[in-house]
């Protein structure tokens, strides 16, 4: 089965350093990863993924993700935080097989806080 | 383009009654995903369906839960008979036809928060 692990519930740190919020996986083919950020009380925007291709991917306002196949990992990272990056962010993978393609699993979240 | 769009944004209801939400996909989108999130977890998958079509409805409970995507108008996902653990955060979420392959990303819209009293 696929799915996805962030071992961290919460991330503290200051403005303007950087900051990574850690997401490993579990698949068993290629894996399709992606990352949303989740504001309070609003849906999941798409930050980025990863499909094939380069390790390290750019997303949106200013976030990128080093996809590690040996470490089965994933982690999103920002060279400097904002106190407006401070949010819920999830990692999930994608389901390309058979009855359950399309589906994506989440994992738990990881609350970011930025403070000034 | 607007993006994808849910009614209710909030629905309060009452043990026993239905509850009906509403999920509008981004247009040219013909695939929507169903998804809930319970207080303190992340999102669990419910249904995969496409116009007329149920893909993948694994994720719904058995019983008094059923969702629909009809040729015209908004999927409906319907809660008959809600309890009080229906509560939480219901998220719809579209993608383009999977001719784009299953890399395609899913966009999710606002949420509807059902609340049982």
């Amino acid at each position: 089965a696929q799915s996805v692990a962030q071992p961290e519930d919460q991330v503290n740190v200051a403005e303007g350093n950087p900051l990574t919020v850690k997401c490993t996986y579990s698949v068993s083919g290629n894996p399709y990863l992606f990352w949303y950020v989740q504001y309070p009380n609003r849906g999941l925007q798409f930050l980025l993924k990863y499909i094939t291709g380069d390790n390290l991917v750019k997303g949106s306002y200013g976030f990128e993700a080093e996809f590690n196949k040996s470490q089965t990992s994933f982690h999103l990272k920002k060279p400097s935080a904002l106190v407006s990056d401070s949010a819920l962010y999830f990692c999930a993978v994608r389901d390309y097989r058979g009855s359950t393609l399309g589906r994506l699993y989440f994992g738990r979240g990881t609350q970011l806080t930025v403070w000034p | 383009n607007a993006g994808v769009m849910q009614n209710p944004r909030h629905l309060v209801r009452r043990r026993g009654q239905e509850a009906r939400l509403r999920c509008s996909p981004m247009k040219g989108h013909s695939h929507v995903y169903w998804y809930r999130q319970l207080p303190e977890e992340g999102l669990k998958f419910m249904v995969y369906l496409q116009k007329e079509n149920i893909i993948d409805e694994s994720g719904m409970p058995k019983e008094r839960f059923s969702a629909e995507f009809p040729k015209e108008g908004p999927s409906i996902l319907r809660i008959q008979q809600v309890v009080r653990g229906d509560s939480a955060a219901y998220f719809c979420a579209s993608s383009p036809p999977v001719g784009g392959g299953v890399q395609e990303t899913q966009y999710f819209g606002p949420g509807t928060r059902l609340l049982v009293l």
